[in-house]
């Protein structure tokens, strides 16, 4: 396994269609996490996995947004009717960690979306 | 709410010189410190995890340390090297799952 991987590497989109997003953790993690990065600022958490199991979303996750990790395994992003504001990079991280032990996470190379 | 924040925004420094790279955070109440690079356009590679209980880690030409009291984390990097040329991030992960990012520090290091 070499690590968190993500499909696609770059999508552009047109206004108001909709796009999803694939992300395949490290396997055996059990945690998986995505964030949103937009140019010049830090990633933003947006949602947080535990098994299949979704356990935290972000406010920043507007009703347009959804994600889903059936059988715990991989994940997808969904965006819908996406608006320009939706331009960004969207990370996906996974981590094999229990509260305390080893917490480390690992980020895999992005999903770049533009929306014209 | 923990707000993290690196400063400065950007570096530009000869091939050779010893680094101190800067993060605060607000909030003292943290389990760990990650430190990541960014290369343009691609996702974070983890360089150091330091958890809540240890003051510093160590790998290769990397050190960093944590003052979790004062809220602040020094990321070294000794004889620095075009290579290093990245955006250094710092992330503080608190009483949920997420980390909170700090906007990132852009280093170019010169030949």
């Amino acid at each position: 396994d070499t690590g968190v991987s993500q499909d696609p590497r770059h999508k552009i989109t047109k206004r108001g269609q909709n796009v999803t997003f694939r992300c395949d953790p490290i396997s055996e993690h059990n945690r998986l996490y995505w964030y949103r990065q937009t140019l010049g600022q830090g990633p933003e958490f947006l949602t947080y996995f535990q098994n299949e199991a979704q356990l935290e979303k972000s406010r920043l996750l507007s009703d347009r947004f959804s994600a889903e990790r059936p059988k715990g395994s991989f994940s997808t992003l969904e965006i819908q009717r996406t608006e320009q504001g939706d331009s960004a990079m969207y990370l996906c991280a996974s981590s094999p960690r229990d509260r305390g032990l080893n917490t480390e996470a690992f980020f895999g190379q992005g999903t770049r979306l533009t929306v014209v | 709410k923990q707000e993290v924040t690196q400063i400065p925004a950007a570096l530009s420094v000869p091939e050779g010189e010893n680094l101190v790279l800067n993060c605060s955070f607000t909030d003292s109440a943290i389990y760990n410190l990650q430190w990541f690079r960014q290369d343009p356009g691609k996702g974070l590679t983890s360089l150091l995890l330091i958890q809540s209980s240890q003051r510093e880690q160590t790998s290769g030409r990397l050190n960093a340390s944590l003052d979790k009291s004062s809220g602040r984390s020094t990321l070294y990097i000794a004889a620095s090297q075009p290579g290093d040329s990245a955006t250094y991030l710092c992330a503080v992960q608190g009483g949920s799952e997420k980390l909170v990012f700090g906007k990132g520090m852009k280093l170019t290091v010169n030949p």
